[in-house]
């Protein structure tokens, strides 16, 4: 069966404070991995890893792929109380219409 | 960026009523267009794909004949929960994915909030 599993399931830090959530998977098909971020309503993207070992970046975020030990994490530097949010990492079967396969998501709260 | 349009947002209706969920993509065509579901504090799982001009591909465990999905054109795909129950209450959200064959990410919908009374 298809798995995705997010570490931890919720955080509280302080504002300023760095952050890393993991998402490892086990995926017969695997494609790419994507990151969205979920407040209120539908999750937003923010990052989408195809290739090991290839940072993306976007302003204070930035993720890494390893396809060898099946796993990405997403970094949040500087962290401000607008992070607060579920983080979600789906991966992208390599099937005919490339459906998602969501972890359980990881809760993040920033305190002020 | 690409914008997934849903409506409504909110839909509170009686037991055994049919509620139509409809989901636009508003800049851009959708071949493929997926209807999750998901409950209170967890992910989101997958319904079904609804692909334009043929039927959808459900996934293991969901009523096809409960859960009616029409993809009617390159922008548009509706959810129809028939005869809904206490049971089907949840929040339902589409997304659309450019183009198929490419690494294109799919772009969610803000959402229906389904309460049935």
């Amino acid at each position: 069966e298809d798995k995705v599993v997010q570490s931890p399931l919720s955080l509280v830090v302080h504002e300023g404070d760095t952050v890393t959530l993991n998402c490892s998977y086990e995926v017969t098909n695997f494609r790419s991995l994507l990151w969205y971020k979920q407040e209120k309503k539908a999750p937003t993207f923010l990052f989408m890893l195809t290739s090991s070992g290839i940072e993306k970046k976007s302003g204070r975020l930035s993720s890494i792929l390893d396809k060898k030990e099946l796993f990405s994490i997403l970094n949040i530097t500087a962290t401000q109380t607008g992070d607060s949010a579920v983080y979600l990492c789906a991966v992208v079967m390599n099937t005919g219409f490339q459906k998602l396969v969501f972890g359980t998501g990881t809760r993040l709260l920033v305190s002020p | 960026g690409a914008v997934v349009s849903q409506h409504p947002s909110w839909v509170i209706c009686k037991s055994g009523t049919s509620v139509k969920i409809e989901c636009r993509s508003l800049d851009f065509q959708a071949t493929t267009m997926f209807w999750y579901r998901q409950f209170p504090k967890q992910s989101l799982m997958l319904m079904a794909t609804s692909n334009e001009g043929s039927k959808a591909t459900y996934e293991q465990g969901v009523e096809k004949d409960k859960f009616l999905i029409n993809h009617a054109s390159l922008t548009l795909s509706t959810l129809t929960v028939t005869s809904a129950h206490p049971e089907d209450s949840s929040f339902y959200i589409c997304s659309a994915r450019l183009l198929q064959g490419h690494n294109q990410p799919q772009h969610f919908g803000d959402g229906t909030r389904l309460s049935i009374l």
